[in-house]
Parts: C-alpha cells; sequence; structure tokens
C-alpha cells in the first residue's frame, strides 16, 4: 500500500532559525504531494502542494518544499521560524482519489 | 466564504452509546470526506462521496458506523454503539471533484472522548 513517513516526531528549534521537515513516499508513482499544517483546535490548512513541473514549490506562510525524486522525498523548509509557526505539520499523497497522510511532526519553537 | 462547519467540536459519551456528528461542506463542493485521526496519527479517509453517492467506504467499519449525504450537501456520521477506542477527532472535508487537483478543504474536527 502507498504510505508516508515522517520520520521525526518532534522537533524543537530556536525562533529565527531555519526548519526543515522530512516526508518521504513509498516507492512506484510520483503521488501528488501536499504538506499541511494543523494548529491546535483548527482544521488542516493547505500550505503548499506539488503536482508536477519546477520541483521547488513555494507556499504560503513563508514556507517551500523541494521534491526529490531520486530519494521519493518532499522535504519542507522554511529560511527563519517564528513563534507562531508552533504546530503539527503534514505531509501527504494523493494516490488514486486517495490522500494519504503521514503521521505528522510537532514543531515546537523557543524564544 | 464559509469554510467546513462540524458539530459538534466536542462529544464525551459513554460506552455503548450512540453518537452522530454532523458536517456541512463549502458551497458547490460536489466531494465530501469523512476522516478518522488518533493521536499522534494523520487523518486517514473513512468514506469518501460524490454528490449523494458514497464511492469509497472500503475503510468504514459498516459493523457500528454509518455515514449519509442524503441531498448531496450535508453529511452526518453516526457510530452505534461505540466503543473506548473510537476516541479521537473526526474531521470532514470537502473539494471540488475527487481529481486531487483541486485542494481539500478541513473542517476543524470533532473531538469525540468515550468513557
Amino acid at each position: 500500500a502507498q504510505s508516508v513517513t515522517q520520520p521525526d516526531i518532534h522537533i524543537t528549534v530556536s525562533e529565527g532559525a531555519s526548519l526543515e521537515l522530512r516526508c518521504n513516499y513509498s516507492y512506484g508513482a510520483t503521488p501528488y504531494l501536499f504538506w499541511y499544517v494543523q494548529s491546535p483546535g483548527q482544521g488542516l490548512q493547505l500550505l503548499l502542494k506539488y503536482f508536477s513541473g519546477d520541483t521547488l514549490v513555494q507556499g504560503i506562510k513563508g514556507f517551500e518544499a523541494e521534491f526529490k525524486r531520486s530519494q521519493s522525498s518532499f522535504n519542507l523548509r522554511k529560511p527563519s521560524v517564528h513563534w507562531s509557526d508552533a504546530a503539527e505539520y503534514f505531509c501527504a499523497g494523493f494516490w488514486g482519489n486517495k490522500l494519504v497522510f503521514g503521521a505528522g511532526t510537532i514543531l515546537r519553537v523557543k524564544s | 466564504e464559509a469554510g467546513v462547519v462540524q458539530s459538534p467540536r466536542y462529544k464525551i459519551i459513554e460506552k455503548k452509546q450512540p453518537v452522530a456528528f454532523w458536517c456541512n461542506p463549502i458551497s458547490g463542493h460536489n466531494t465530501l470526506y469523512w476522516y478518522l485521526q488518533n493521536l499522534g496519527q494523520g487523518p486517514e479517509l473513512l468514506i469518501r462521496y460524490e454528490n449523494e453517492e458514497a464511492v469509497d467506504d472500503s475503510q468504514l467499519p459498516k459493523d457500528r458506523f454509518s455515514a449519509e449525504r442524503l441531498k448531496g450537501v450535508d453529511s452526518t456520521l453516526k457510530i452505534q454503539p461505540a466503543e473506548l477506542g473510537d476516541s479521537a477527532v473526526y474531521l470532514c472535508a470537502s473539494s471540488l471533484d475527487p481529481s486531487g487537483s483541486n485542494e481539500q478543504f478541513f473542517g476543524p474536527g470533532t473531538r469525540l472522548t468515550v468513557l
């Protein structure tokens, strides 16, 4: 079955530091790829998506992600983290009319 | 424009009791999804509707779960009877169509606690 793996359950970064959240998808056909953010008590909000073309995609809130086919990865990055970025981040792949989520990475931001 | 609306936001029930969750999707969105999100996990699809038709309910535990979307707009997800293991967040989402190229918009979810 298709799957998405987020190796890091928790990540803590200092405010102003750079961030990279890792995401790998299972081998096979390249899915559509997404990153969502979920703040406590909130629904999931789409940060960015990759369908094809340019492998570096820009999203909202200053986030970007890079698709690397050779590594089956779609890592999320931000050059300077703000305290308001503290949330849980989910990577997802879309295969055959189904969105498959990773387990999420909880981001903590320390001042 | 209003987003996906879900109610209630929180529900606490005793095991073996029935419970129902309601979802109103974004206007004009033909595709509606119910997801289950367990603590520490990503959402998992329970059922997908195209208008009023359930086109993918392969992950719905049909012995105790049921869902309906009678007029192709709002939807109800029911559990009867609830078990301790059903404690989770139930998310509703909607999209224009199921193609994946159209964003799925998520509601805030209903947090169910079964005692």
